[in-house]
């Protein structure tokens, strides 16, 4: 049964720091993973999907890496704002089930200017 | 750039009583999804639809959950004889294909009193 864990629970950062985002996931037969912002009482924005075959995947400071192998990963936010602060969420399909998405619980970022 | 939008944005409503959650997915998207939210908890899959039938349901979705797609934009969520525990944030989300992005609407926060 696939599972997916994010740590840390929550960060906080000072505005203009770099950080990483870790998530994990227990089956490694995944076809592609999915990063979403969450900010308070709102929906889920897709920032990033990357598939099996990437390494990695941009979009503006944000950059995305995975690592099959190791059931790994890592969402990168470069030179942090205070508008970055929301909670960020992984999620990947489960594999042969249509394009079900197993989510993590996320981690809460809070950048302070 | 087109999006995934849901009616009501909050919906109260008494325990027993039946209520019916809306959503317009992407325009050209052919699979359809409903996941919910409770407060503090993970996001997690109730049902896909693809091709005008329930393609996977989670064991959440009981008989007393129902999807239909009336015409050819809209896609219901039915809840009936609510409870208590059905209070949540309610995401509808499609995608292109089974394996591909999927999109998110803000959610329809649902207060059972």
């Amino acid at each position: 049964k696939q599972e997916v864990t994010q740590i840390p629970a929550a960060l906080s950062v000072p505005e203009g720091e770099n950080l990483v985002l870790n998530c994990s996931f227990t089956d490694s037969a995944i076809y592609n993973l999915q990063w979403f912002r969450q900010d308070p009482g709102k929906g889920l924005t897709s920032l990033l999907l990357i598939q099996s075959s990437q390494r990695e995947q941009t979009s503006g400071r944000l950059n995305a890496s995975l690592d099959k192998s190791s059931g790994r990963s890592t969402l990168y936010i470069a030179a942090s704002q205070p508008g970055d602060s929301a909670t960020y969420l992984c999620a990947v399909p489960h594999y042969n089930q249509g394009g079900k998405l197993i989510f993590g619980q996320g981690t809460e970022l809070s950048v302070k200017p | 750039e087109p999006e995934v939008t849901q009616t009501p944005s909050h919906q109260v409503t008494q325990m027993g009583q039946e209520v019916i959650l809306r959503c317009v997915p992407i325009s050209n998207h052919l699979y359809f999804y409903w996941y919910r939210q409770i407060l503090g908890q993970k996001v997690e899959f109730l049902v896909s639809f693809y091709n005008n039938e329930i393609s996977e349901k989670s064991e959440i979705f009981d008989d007393q959950f129902s999807v239909e797609r009336p015409d050819g934009s809209n896609f219901t969520l039915k809840i009936r004889s609510t409870k208590l525990e059905d209070s949540a944030m309610y995401f509808c989300a499609s995608s292109g294909t089974g394996s591909s992005e999927q999109y998110f609407g803000p959610g329809t926060r649902l207060t059972v009193t």
